[in-house]
């Protein structure tokens, strides 16, 4: 069955930390995407990748840091330099660009 | 940049009412988008919208996408439970691609 797994489903971050979100899909989507979510808010884009070895940022990069390194796999690592992590993070993918968007179950990071 | 507003932020609603939430844009779209969030859970399509003055119907839901394509709507009719949840819109302004999201509609229902 196809779709998008993410994990973990909660993570928790030390100060000083830099954690890693993993996104993985066998959609065979091309675009791959990075979501916030904050209580009461919209998506706010972080960043989104249209091909393999190729992603740009979105509204909110600062902090941030991505790779696609394969088409299938997209993670996204909150960096130190992230003051306010706590948030919802969704990832999703398209077939192309613009298109409908699937969207996985999400990771819920905390600040210890 | 581009905004995308929506209102009401919350609407609460008698079981069998109907209501209509609202989505605007600052900038012409190329399509319109509308998701559903189930409370703890992610975003889930629900419909794409691309044609000026576009009506399309799903059930209970009626989605329009305005003639000037920088305004949508979606209307429920007789609202039932299964409808609690966050609805956004989103679109891609023309000559780009990345998805720009509304605020949500925060739907309860009172039995």
């Amino acid at each position: 069955d196809g779709g998008i797994t993410q994990s973990p489903k909660y993570l928790f971050r030390k100060e000083g930390q830099n954690v890693t979100l993993s996104c993985e899909q066998n959609l065979n989507h091309d675009a791959m995407y990075w979501y916030r979510q904050d209580p009461g808010q919209g998506l706010r884009l972080i960043y989104y990748s249209q091909i393999v070895n190729d992603f740009q940022k979105g509204d909110i990069a600062e902090g941030y840091s991505v790779s696609r390194e394969k088409k299938e796999s997209f993670p996204l690592t909150v960096t130190s330099a992230q003051k306010n992590p706590t948030a919802f993070y969704l990832c999703a993918s398209s077939i192309v660009e613009a298109g409908s968007q699937h969207f996985g179950d999400g990771t819920r990071l905390s600040i210890l | 940049g581009q905004q995308v507003m929506q209102i009401p932020q919350y609407q609460h609603v008698q079981e069998g009412e109907d209501f209509t939430t609202y989505c605007n844009s600052s900038t012409t779209l190329s399509n319109i988008q509308w998701y559903k969030q189930r409370p703890g859970g992610h975003p889930v399509f629900l419909i794409q919208l691309v044609k000026s003055g576009e009506v399309k119907k799903q059930k209970r839901l009626t989605f329009q996408f305005g003639e000037a394509k920088k305004n949508s709507s979606l209307h429920i009719t007789a609202t039932q439970t299964t409808d609690v949840g966050t609805y956004f819109c989103a679109g891609p302004p023309r000559n780009d691609y990345k998805l720009s999201f509304g605020a949500g509609t925060t739907v309860t229902v009172r039995a």
